[in-house]
């Protein structure tokens, strides 16, 4: 069965903080890893993504480390600011899965503290 | 500004009631999904379409429905509703491209079975 696991469960991180999500996965055709971000209330949003070619992804505050020997993905929110509090849900998926779906992990709750 | 757009965002029914859950993208995308989000137990994928009136079962298909009878449209039916199905309600979209894969989410439907 596919799988991905994301940890930890909540992460309580001091403004200015770095945030570190870990995600691991079995299924070694995946070939695509985004990350998502859902505020309270709202729909999860695509905050960021990477393919297995490449090691990092960086945008702004947010990066993405990739390690395909070990199969595990990272998301690092440096300078965390309080409003990046929010659940962030990793994610896989590969070509020719019909309707290409996504393995979600089972989320992390973030809170920055001001 | 492309979206997803679920019908209602709260919606409180009764006990053996048929509910019909509305979602349309504008995004011309091959794929829609039906996910339900519950307290620690992440997103569960319902049901989903890769095509029109194509349907497949997620991992918890119970005691739902869906239709798909326009590419843009995809509707989730809850036969008759149970209070265990209380849940927040998610529809998403995503192309059968290579590339991105991500999907769009919409904003949810938070339904109340009393």
């Amino acid at each position: 069965q596919q799988q991905v696991k994301q940890s930890p469960q909540s992460l309580i991180v001091q403004k200015g903080g770095i945030s570190i999500i870990n995600c691991a996965y079995e299924n070694t055709a995946f070939d695509y890893f985004p990350w998502y971000q859902q505020f309270p209330g709202k729909g999860p949003a695509l905050l960021i993504a990477i393919r297995p070619d490449v090691s990092e992804k960086k945008e702004g505050r947010f990066t993405i480390s990739f390690n395909k020997s070990a199969k595990q993905f990272s998301l690092h929110i440096m300078d965390s600011q309080p409003g990046d509090s929010a659940t962030y849900f990793c994610a896989a998926s590969m070509r020719n899965n019909a309707g290409n779906m996504l393995t979600f992990g089972g989320g992390t709750r973030l809170m920055v503290k001001p | 500004d492309v979206k997803v757009t679920q019908s209602s965002r709260y919606l409180v029914k009764r006990t053996g009631e048929k509910v019909f859950l509305e979602c349309v993208q504008d995004m011309d995308h091959e794929n829609m999904f039906w996910y339900r989000q519950d307290p620690g137990l992440g997103l569960r994928l319902i049901y989903f379409s890769y095509d029109v009136k194509m349907k497949e079962k997620g991992d918890i298909p119970e005691g739902y429905s869906v239709s798909r009878e326009k590419k843009e449209r995809f509707s989730l039916i809850l036969e008759s509703a149970s209070t265990n199905q209380t849940s927040m309600y998610l529809c998403a979209s995503s192309r059968t491209v290579n590339g991105n894969y991500g999907y769009t989410f919409g904003s949810g439907t938070r339904l109340t079975v009393v």
